[in-house]
């Protein structure tokens, strides 16, 4: 089946500097994109969906951009902290199916 | 509230040994998922429950099984594990009309 990816395996930005992370998709059919976090030694934990009849979504310092002419999706992190250094992986979910398919993950490195 | 308890979080097999990974749910969720994660491949889907009493596979069920024993308790079992099964194994549940998959903290399987 079609597959999310992402473009650049791993981000090194400065703490307080606003980190991108990029994904591409290649499902058009999916019904929701989504962000996961996943801190070293954990399992991924759930950060921001965006439905994809929607362009942006805003949460606590992170935004989702959805553009789907290029089908193209994109995390924002502003004033980027140590704490937030993890691997990003986004999926797709589609309405009536049961499953999440994931990227392959970006690692963000904040230094102090 | 434990959310998706995993056990055990560590183990070594011998090449042709069986085992089972235990996974169970205390959110009353419908649906529940295998994943492997490899070093630069992502989160695999191996198999999943969409509910209780059914099971259908993911993109790499090869070598593996389930039981879906009750609404909060999903089973992967490897009957003759290989090398290429050395991996780290995450259960994952979640709504099915939800797009957060609540995880477990990873079980890390030793194939030698």
């Amino acid at each position: 089946g079609e597959s999310v990816g992402l473009h650049l395996p791993t981000l090194s930005v400065q703490e307080g500097d606003n980190s991108i992370i990029n994904c591409a998709y290649s499902n058009s059919a999916s019904d929701y994109f989504i962000w996961y976090k996943q801190e070293s030694g954990k399992g991924p934990q759930f950060i921001i969906d965006i439905r994809s009849n929607m362009d942006k979504r805003q949460g606590q310092r992170v935004t989702v951009l959805l553009n789907k002419t290029v089908k193209h999706l994109s995390l924002q992190i502003a004033a980027t902290q140590p704490g937030d250094s993890a691997v990003y992986f986004c999926a797709e979910f589609t309405s009536g199916y049961s499953t999440l398919t994931f990227g392959k993950g970006t690692m963000l490195l904040v230094s102090p | 509230n434990a959310g998706v308890t995993q056990t055990p979080k560590f183990q070594v097999l011998k090449t042709g040994q069986s085992m089972t990974l235990q996974c169970a749910q205390d959110m009353n969720h419908n649906s529940m998922y295998w994943y492997r994660q490899d070093p630069g491949m992502g989160l695999r889907l191996i198999y999943y429950s969409a509910s209780e009493g059914t099971t259908d596979k993911g993109e790499v069920p090869n070598g593996y099984n389930v039981s879906r024993l009750n609404k909060r308790e999903f089973s992967l079992r490897l009957e003759s594990a290989a090398p290429s099964q050395t991996s780290v194994y995450f259960c994952a549940s979640r709504q099915p009309t939800n797009t957060e998959a609540f995880f477990g903290q990873g079980t890390r399987l030793t194939v030698v």
